[in-house]
């Protein structure tokens, strides 16, 4: 088991249904990341949290909404997701944020019909 | 213009074979960090190593290892005698000190197929 818990592991979802994305850490980071992997795209970094404060939106679009109520959790509220948006949804923390090896969760693999 | 590129998109191997996996990366900052991960198919990137700009020493760790050439930007990692374990996605990332949100940039990754 890994020290980053990303639930569900797989989601289905409508382009007009509201989820959400859960990640959890208890690893004492202070630093947590929503990665996006594509099918033949490189990795993109969608948001990252330090101490429970955004410190970057990497231009993604308002149908993902990140919170992060404390250091330890971390959600991706998704709403009127595109077919595109399917893709594998990965979590990471690191100790803080800066120049560190990340830890990453198994992912959510979301799909949207 | 891709930072990271990793050309071997899929290499297969068989056990005990010795292998390399390229990656060569771009960055006009002189102090940047390089990365390698390891994704199996259960879907975690799992952290290999870490590298700052200023330690070109080489690393071993067990059947691991990492050549790092700053005159030809390139970081290349070798598992020497292969193990079905071994197959996975391989991915090397930079990450560039004047970067403020010190975002992992990803090559696309190598994929490591080692046959019995």
């Amino acid at each position: 088991e890994t020290g980053v818990t990303q639930t569900p592991r797989h989601l289905v979802m409508g382009m007009t249904n509201k989820k959400s994305l859960k990640c959890e850490q208890h690893l004492g980071h202070n630093a947590m990341y929503w990665y996006k992997q594509s099918a033949k795209k490189p990795l993109e970094l969608m948001f990252v949290y330090s101490l429970e404060e955004r410190v970057e939106n990497n231009s993604v679009p308002s149908r993902f909404s990140p919170e992060c109520p404390n250091s330890s959790h971390l959600f991706l509220h998704l709403h009127t997701l595109q077919p595109e948006d399917s893709a594998l949804y990965l979590c990471a923390s690191s100790q803080d944020v800066g120049h560190y090896g990340y830890t990453f969760g198994s992912g959510t693999r979301l799909t949207v019909v | 213009a891709q930072k990271v590129t990793q050309a071997q998109t899929e290499i297969s191997v068989v056990e005990k074979e010795d292998v390399t996996l390229d990656c060569v990366y771009e960055t006009r900052d002189t102090t940047y960090y390089l990365f390698w991960y390891k994704q199996p198919p259960s879907g975690e990137l799992v952290f290999l190593i870490r590298r700052n700009s200023f330690d070109e020493q080489n690393e071993i760790s067990g059947r691991y290892s990492w050549n790092f050439q700053k005159s030809t930007s390139s970081f290349n990692f070798t598992i020497t005698a292969s193990q079905v374990v071994d197959s996975a996605v391989y991915f090397c990332a930079l990450s560039e000190a004047q970067d403020s949100s010190y975002k992992l940039i990803f090559g696309s990754g190598t994929r490591l197929l080692v046959r019995p």
